[in-house]
């Protein structure tokens, strides 16, 4: 079983600011991906980034990346130049095969003007 | 391309009935799957369906059923409804079953037991 913990509950950012959102998860499986989704206050879930566990660079899009520490199942992700449009529940997710994903409890993130 | 659709937007109904909820995925999607969104346990994966086929299904009680049809089209049916079960029924689709493939998730039913 897969169990992915997000500890932060609720986060602030100044806006142009840095972020970084944090993500642990426990998995037996040697192949897995992770995933940083993101739920605006309209509820459509859109996917932010993800990361193959099998590769060692971390993934990167835009303004979006993350830091992802195997060893240490690690997964957090870094918002730079932060964007009142940022604002959202962020969810940590991870699946092994198939599209049966696991996630984490969210952090909602707040952005100040 | 038209997105993931969920019908109805929003439910409401009593103890006891049942309710059917419906999602249409992306067009060319053959898999569909199903999460239930509530505050106290937040999201949980109910089950996934391919090619009509039942592929993974979630820790619910045996209330909680669903289908998928020839044109991919998805249906949840949750009998004997219970007041725990008032939550936001999330439909996601994606095009195959790889892990890595990007899920597109449907707007919701918002479903409230009275």
């Amino acid at each position: 079983a897969q169990t992915v913990t997000q500890s932060q509950p609720e986060m602030s950012v100044q806006e142009a600011e840095t972020v970084t959102l944090s993500c642990t998860y426990d998995t037996s499986e040697s192949d897995y991906y992770l995933f940083w989704y993101k739920q605006p206050p309209s509820r459509q879930m859109i996917l932010v980034i993800r990361q193959e566990a099998y590769k060692q660079q971390n993934a990167t899009e835009n303004r979006f990346s993350v830091n992802f520490q195997k060893a240490a199942k690690s997964f957090s992700l870094k918002i730079s130049d932060s964007q009142l449009g940022d604002a959202a529940m962020y969810f940590c997710a991870s699946n092994n095969a198939g599209n049966m994903l696991t996630f984490g409890g969210g952090t909602r993130l707040m952005v100040k003007p | 391309k038209a997105g993931v659709t969920q019908t109805p937007r929003y439910l409401i109904k009593t103890r006891g009935q049942q309710v059917t909820l419906s999602c249409s995925p992306i067009s060319g999607h053959r898999s569909v799957s199903w999460y239930q969104q509530t505050p106290g346990q937040g999201l949980q994966f109910l089950f996934e369906y391919f090619s009509e086929t039942q592929r993974n299904k979630g820790n619910f009680p045996g209330r909680f059923s669903g289908r998928q049809f020839s044109n991919s089209r998805s249906e949840m049916n949750v009998s004997t409804l219970e007041l725990g079960d008032s939550a936001l029924y999330l439909c996601a689709s994606s095009l195959g079953l790889a892990g890595a493939v990007e899920q597109f998730f449907g707007p919701g039913t918002r479903l409230t037991v009275l």
